[in-house]
């Protein structure tokens, strides 16, 4: 059966510190995979996805994440996290037809 | 282009009542999604179009829930005789399917039903 799980439901990091946030997939076959960010009242905005070739990923806002098929998983990550940074974190595997999102990590940033 | 938009922002509604929400997809996706999302999870998939085509629904939309893309442009969804359980947050999103690429949702700010 096709899951996503974000282990961390809350993550506090203080401003100017490296963020990483884990995403662990089980799927039937190579994945798409994206990581979305929501505001408070707002939708999904996609940070960045993978398809296939490298590995690392570059997104918008400084993001970037890690593809590794032996440990199932596509982490996200920021070197220097910003104040604006703080929400809640989707990642979501899928194919061309629908997605599984987990359920999601909330993200505070401390001044 | 504006976006994905959806029509209304919030919804108060009585149980047993009816309700229809709208989603406006980006001009040139041919592909809309309907996403449910309850408090503290993730969205989940109820169904998706492509064009006119209502092509997959997943089990959680019973045969309450109704959604259309009459010409393939605009969609609604409509849920009959509401529950509180229907109560979530609707999210519409639209894609591009372009032979081997997915570009990927662009999701609208959704709906929010609250059913009192």
């Amino acid at each position: 059966a096709q899951s996503v799980t974000q282990p961390d439901i809350h993550i506090t990091v203080s401003e100017g510190a490296s963020l990483e946030l884990r995403c662990n997939y089980s799927y039937g076959a190579t994945p798409y995979l994206f990581w979305y960010v929501q505001s408070p009242g707002q939708g999904l905005q996609l940070l960045l996805k993978y398809f296939s070739g490298d590995t690392l990923v570059q997104g918008i806002k400084g993001f970037e994440a890690e593809f590794k098929r032996s440990q199932s998983s596509f982490n996200l990550r920021k070197p220097s996290v910003h104040w604006s940074d703080a929400a809640e974190y989707f990642c979501a595997v899928g194919d061309f037809n629908k997605f599984y999102f987990g359920s999601g990590t909330k993200l505070n940033v401390k001044p | 282009d504006t976006g994905v938009s959806q029509d209304p922002r919030h919804k108060i509604t009585k149980r047993g009542q009816n309700v229809t929400f709208r989603c406006d997809p980006i001009s040139e996706h041919n592909r809309l999604y309907w996403y449910r999302q309850t408090l503290g999870q993730g969205p989940e998939f109820l169904t998706y179009f492509q064009n006119e085509a209502q092509l997959e629904k997943s089990r959680l939309l019973s045969d309450r829930f109704s959604a259309e893309r009459p010409k393939g442009s605009f969609s609604t969804l409509e849920i009959q005789r509401t529950e509180q359980g229907d109560s979530a947050m609707y999210l519409c999103a639209s894609s591009l399917r372009d032979r081997d690429i997915h570009y990927g949702y662009t999701f609208g700010s959704g709906t929010r039903l609250t059913v009192v």
